[in-house]
């Protein structure tokens, strides 16, 4: 079982649509989850970070976190043709051999059609 | 304020030469990660410095691999002798502890023929 699972997709959505991307975790030990965005050709780029059960928002985007059931979500409202990219999942281990590392999923290919 | 540095951005090289690859992590993080991604295997953690101390280095394929970090802003990857499996893109990230968020470099191109 993969630590860190994400549907590949790809997520097709029209323009001004919600995009809705999921992602299970298998550390129940595990505090901080993180989101990254990745253009073809670039690097990840921190869009969002959650620590704690419930909604943060940051603009059109929200994280979202249950310990309970093992998952993060990530909401984007009103999708903009350039929010087409991989979109990774992470989340940082909390002990044993796993402590301050950061585990990926495959990430959820993303592709927003005007 | 200048992000995570890395050089190369491309290395085309031939199969048994050794590769070096840099980075300098943001001023004042502390933590510093190598990652290298593929199509197959996705992003993986390759190893972790915390104050210029490797603390994990469990992901380092094999000894072909190693990873210095001789001060708080330097550190590099080498591989010797390469292979063309170790084609790939590397990445270096960095973090003020290795609990808060981690931001990428722009990543190195290997090609090994």
């Amino acid at each position: 079982q993969k630590e860190v699972e994400q549907n590949s997709g790809p997520l097709s959505v029209p323009e001004g649509a919600i995009a809705s991307l999921n992602c299970t975790y298998s550390d129940r030990g595990s505090q901080s989850f993180f989101w990254y965005r990745q253009y073809s050709g670039k690097s990840p780029e921190l869009i969002m970070s959650i620590y704690s059960n419930g909604d943060k928002e940051d603009g059109r985007f929200t994280a979202q976190l249950n310990k309970a059931s093992q998952y993060v979500s990530l909401l984007i409202r009103d999708s903009q043709p350039s929010d087409s990219a991989t979109y990774l999942c992470a989340v940082k281990g909390a002990g044993g051999t796993s402590y301050g590392k950061l585990t990926f999923g495959q990430g959820t290919i993303l592709t927003v059609h005007p | 304020d200048a992000g995570v540095i890395q050089s190369p951005r491309h290395e085309v090289t031939e199969m048994g030469q050794e590769v070096t690859l840099r980075c300098k992590p943001i001023s004042g993080h502390n933590s510093l990660f190598w990652y290298r991604q593929t199509m197959m295997r996705g992003l993986e953690l390759l190893i972790y410095f915390n104050n210029n101390v490797p603390i994990d280095d469990s992901g380092m394929p094999e000894d072909r691999f190693s990873a210095k970090m001789p001060n708080a802003s330097f550190s590099t990857l080498k591989i010797q002798p390469s292979e063309p499996r170790d084609s790939a893109v590397y990445f270096c990230a960095s973090s003020r502890t290795r609990f808060d968020e981690q931001f990428f470099g722009p990543g190195t191109r290997l090609t090994v023929l």
